[in-house]
């Protein structure tokens, strides 16, 4: 099955500061999200993305599909962006179903 | 937008009971529906597609007969913990998508289930 790797595993940055999370796959998709794991467990949709640029306030996502990756840029990072970041894909090949990266873990400090 | 209630958010339960978990899409029809399991820490593994009028499809190392789905409406999927142990307590989310693109996947927001 296709392998989603996300990168850095944890982050910790200043407030204010700017941010890019990275999500590698192995194979071509047809479905790519962005989501954001508050710590309530609730999956905030941030992004459907399965290629080209997003842009939605302080957050914007770029995937290049040809290449197999995808970006998520959090600029002026706030403290209520902390949390736990994941892309999730969709095989090509497979019916419906993403399967998820392994995520980024994300520390905004005041 | 698209939404998907599950139901209920926090469950505690004797060891060798049994738990069930309702997913609803509450504005639109979901032919398939998604049950994941995450532990602390950790990412969501995927568990079983869900499939409206059929049985469900199980991911490789999900034990079926654990794990009851139900997939009986257009709107409706429940998972069913069997004989519930300590290690299989986890958060459980589940997911559906709405329409054929152009939306993605919308989760629900989770149970937490704690098998004491």
């Amino acid at each position: 099955g296709i392998q989603v790797e996300q990168s850095p595993p944890d982050l910790i940055l200043q407030e204010g500061a700017n941010s890019t999370l990275r999500c590698n796959f192995s194979d071509s998709v047809n479905n790519l999200q962005w989501f954001h794991q508050n710590p309530w467990g609730q999956l905030i949709n941030l992004f459907y993305i399965p290629s080209g640029t997003k842009q939605n306030g302080r957050l914007s996502a770029t995937t290049v599909a040809t290449e197999r990756y995808s970006l998520l840029y959090i600029s002026s990072s706030q403290t209520t962006d902390s949390g736990v970041y994941f892309c999730a894909v969709g095989e090509s090949s497979s019916a419906s179903k993403i399967i998820f990266g392994s995520g980024t873990r994300l520390s905004i400090r005041p | 937008g698209a939404v998907v209630s599950q139901h209920p958010s926090r469950v505690i339960c004797k060891s060798g009971t049994s738990v069930k978990i309702e997913c609803r899409s509450l504005d639109f029809q979901a032919t398939t529906m998604f049950w994941y399991r995450q532990f602390p820490k950790q990412s969501l593994m995927l568990m079983a597609t869900s499939n409206e009028g059929s049985k469900a499809t199980y991911e490789q190392g999900v034990e079926k007969d654990k794990f009851l789905i139900n997939h009986a409406s257009l709107t409706l999927s429940t998972l069913t913990v069997t004989s519930a142990h300590p290690e299989d307590s986890s958060f459980y989310i589940c997911s559906a998508r709405a329409g054929t693109g152009g939306n993605g996947y919308t989760f629900g927001s989770g149970t937490r289930l704690t098998v004491v």
